[in-house]
């Protein structure tokens, strides 16, 4: 089974750019969620999606963020215009059922995004 | 401070050793409770959940203490292989399915 697909993998660009993330859950997981982790932190959320729903969108910086999920399977990050502490790796991650705690999340590879 | 505490490291053993990850939570509604591991540039794995009654899965034993509000994570004879970030991660009742990690504690094994 195909895991968590996220591209590109890695994108350098200069500051005030934008910039987007794509990411391709488990097949039938209708649980999707983006994750920023900073170099020698643990992963933090961004957003969860239950289908094309934002159910938890608190941590996301909505001046220059945005996300969308718009039927409910792939998901597009987008950032505009990028700061330099943009910096990060961009996490995508699913999982099934209905966004129980004690649901497995299973993470992409992520986007490591580097702004000059 | 934070939510999820852990001791940043880096751990170096020897091959072979036994190693111990300490973590403490400081939100007493947290439900669930996980070790992630990642390795060097890839994304986090669900290793084990913990569970109050503590739990094993061959060289691994994770251990709960919600009074203390404190998890464990023992590593008996490591391997080479084990060298990774290791995440102390909890979920937290009210914001479903919301994981806070820690920072992570580095571990190296040393041939």
């Amino acid at each position: 089974e195909a895991g968590v697909v996220q591209s590109p993998r890695y994108k350098i660009i200069e500051k005030k750019q934008p910039v987007a993330f794509w990411c391709n859950p488990i097949s039938g997981h209708n649980t999707l969620y983006w994750y920023l982790q900073n170099l020698g932190q643990g992963p933090e959320l961004l957003i969860r999606y239950e289908n094309e729903e934002a159910v938890d969108d608190s941590q996301l910086p909505k001046d220059r963020f945005s996300a969308e999920r718009l039927k409910g399977v792939d998901s597009t990050l987008k950032i505009q215009p990028a700061e330099l502490g943009d910096s990060a790796v961009y996490l995508c991650a699913s999982s099934s059922g209905q966004g129980a705690y004690t649901d497995t999340q299973y993470f992409g590879p992520g986007t490591r995004l580097t702004v000059l | 401070r934070k939510e999820v505490e852990q001791d940043p490291g880096p751990f170096n053993v020897p091959e072979g050793a036994t190693v111990a990850f300490n973590c403490t939570y400081s939100n007493s509604a947290s439900q669930s409770f996980f070790w992630y591991r990642q390795d060097c540039r890839k994304e986090p794995k669900l290793l084990m959940s913990v569970y109050s009654s503590g739990n094993e899965d061959g060289r691994f034993t994770a251990q709960l203490n919600r009074a203390s509000q404190y998890i464990s994570l023992l590593i008996r004879d490591s391997k080479l292989s084990d060298s990774a970030t290791y995440l102390c991660v909890v979920n937290t009742r009210g914001a479903t399915n919301k994981l806070i990690f820690g920072t992570g504690t580095l571990l190296a094994v040393q041939p």
